[in-house]
């Protein structure tokens, strides 16, 4: 299977600014997504960008990609205590194969 | 609209006991997928369904799990009989039928978390 990689956990304080990185070793991937999971639950997509795309913003969310480097990228503006949660970043191949990251887990400081 | 749904919630059992688990898709989705996801990892696919065919089952451990989508709607998971490592939280999700083009957003489920002493 591909390779996703992540850091493991990032705190920032409240208000601040969070950048969540991610590589990954596909160069055919099709779409690349953020999903959000909070304890106890599911995994909840938060912002996907297509591959041909290099910058996508929702709101508070944006998300970065840098094909050449396979390298992706999600910033929080003014992060809140309830952004607290581990992130997933995942990419789907040409196969429509999904392949998840290892998490990094955000800590937002009062 | 209702989101995806799983049972039990969670389940401990006894290593080579058997268990399974339960899953009903949001209405209208042809594709569901079983994840398991071990603590401090991210989900990994075991199995892929379009309506009731398999269309990926190469991570599934064949020897011990199973799965079936008999009518192309709710799906059954077992583990027969189960290890230690089979400690995880088994997520189930769906989708609108995969295709070449498009997101295939993924809905996911609560998950179960299974426990094997």
């Amino acid at each position: 299977g591909e390779d996703v990689e992540q850091s493991l956990f990032l705190s920032v304080r409240e208000g601040d600014s969070s950048v969540i990185n991610c590589t990954y070793t596909d160069s055919s991937s099709t779409y690349l997504y953020w999903y959000k999971q909070e304890p106890g639950a599911g995994l909840q997509l938060l912002t996907y960008i297509f591959s041909n795309m290099d910058m996508k913003q929702d709101q508070r969310l944006t998300v970065l990609l840098n094909k050449k480097d396979k390298h992706l990228s999600l910033r929080i503006a003014d992060t809140q205590t309830g952004d607290s949660a581990i992130y997933f970043c995942a990419e789907k191949d040409t196969g429509n194969q999904f392949y998840f990251g290892t998490g990094t887990s955000l800590t937002v400081i009062p | 609209e209702a989101g995806v749904a799983q049972s039990p919630r969670y389940k401990i059992i006894e290593k080579r006991q058997s268990v399974a688990f339960w899953c009903n898709p949001i209405s209208g989705h042809a594709t569901l997928y079983w994840y398991q996801q071990i603590l401090g990892q991210g989900p990994k696919l075991l199995i892929q369904f379009q309506n009731n065919g398999v269309v990926d089952d190469s991570q599934l451990p064949k020897d011990r799990f199973s799965a079936e989508r008999l009518k192309g709607v709710d799906s059954t998971l077992k583990i027969q009989p189960a290890k230690l490592e089979d400690s995880a939280v088994y997520l189930c999700a769906s989708s609108l039928p995969t295709g070449s083009t498009g997101t295939n957003e993924q809905f996911f489920g609560p998950g179960t978390r299974l426990t094997v002493l």
